[in-house]
């Protein structure tokens, strides 16, 4: 079944840097790869997601590069802001379109 | 407004006391989901439902039951709940029969004592 791994588990930028979360999956037959957000003490939202026929999707100040070859994806967080101090998550669809697959999470500081 | 809901948000119990958690959408998705999060963790699936009627296991289903008699309503049972079964549970659904674009409820946290 699919794996997924995400690194780094804690992330600390300089407010105004760039940010980088990188996750590997392990099924090459995966297709759909959403990552959310998750402030504290609140439910986990959808911020972007990137399909298998796509390698880059940008929303802002958010990307998502996807690698099918090396089988890992990343979010990049440009000009970083308080508000985005949280924990964010990577999926992996678990074999079909019915599950998903989660990372274990990167929790995101941005120092004043 | 657009949104899922659970209850109760917070509920301590003892072990083996069944109890039943609810969620209710009101987007008229067919896709809903239960997921529990540990700290470490990330987010686990237990069981998800395509539509009515139509369920099937996650990843931990072990000690929990559901059903899916209503579109919108899918709630989460214990049936004999144990000290490993305290953690954050979230109720998701999304339009279509698929996880894409997941909504989630606000949560609720249980303790088992």
């Amino acid at each position: 079944g699919e794996n997924v791994e995400q690194h780094p588990s804690t992330l600390s930028v300089q407010e105004g840097d760039s940010a980088v979360i990188k996750c590997t999956y392990s099924d090459s037959a995966s297709n759909y790869f959403p990552w959310y957000k998750q402030e504290l003490g609140k439910r986990p939202q959808l911020i972007i997601d990137i399909r298998s026929n796509v390698g880059e999707k940008k929303d802002q100040r958010i990307a998502v590069t996807l690698n099918k070859t090396a089988k890992h994806f990343s979010l990049h967080i440009t000009e970083t802001q308080p508000e985005d101090s949280a924990v964010y998550f990577c999926a992996a669809p678990g074999g079909s379109n019915y599950q998903l697959i989660w990372g274990a999470g990167t929790k995101l500081i941005i120092k004043p | 407004e657009a949104q899922v809901t659970q209850n109760p948000r917070y509920l301590i119990t003892v072990t083996g006391k069944k109890l039943t958690v609810t969620c209710s959408q009101n987007m008229n998705h067919e896709y809903m989901s239960w997921y529990r999060q540990d700290p470490g963790l990330g987010l686990r699936q237990i069981y998800y439902s395509m539509n009515v009627e139509v369920t099937d296991k996650g990843d931990v289903p072990e000690g929990y039951k559901v059903s899916r008699k209503e579109k919108r309503n899918f709630p989460l049972i214990l049936e004999s709940p144990s000290p490993n079964q305290t953690s954050l549970y979230f109720c998701a659904s999304s339009f279509g029969d698929t996880t894409y674009e997941q909504y989630f409820g606000p949560g609720t946290r249980l303790t088992v004592t």
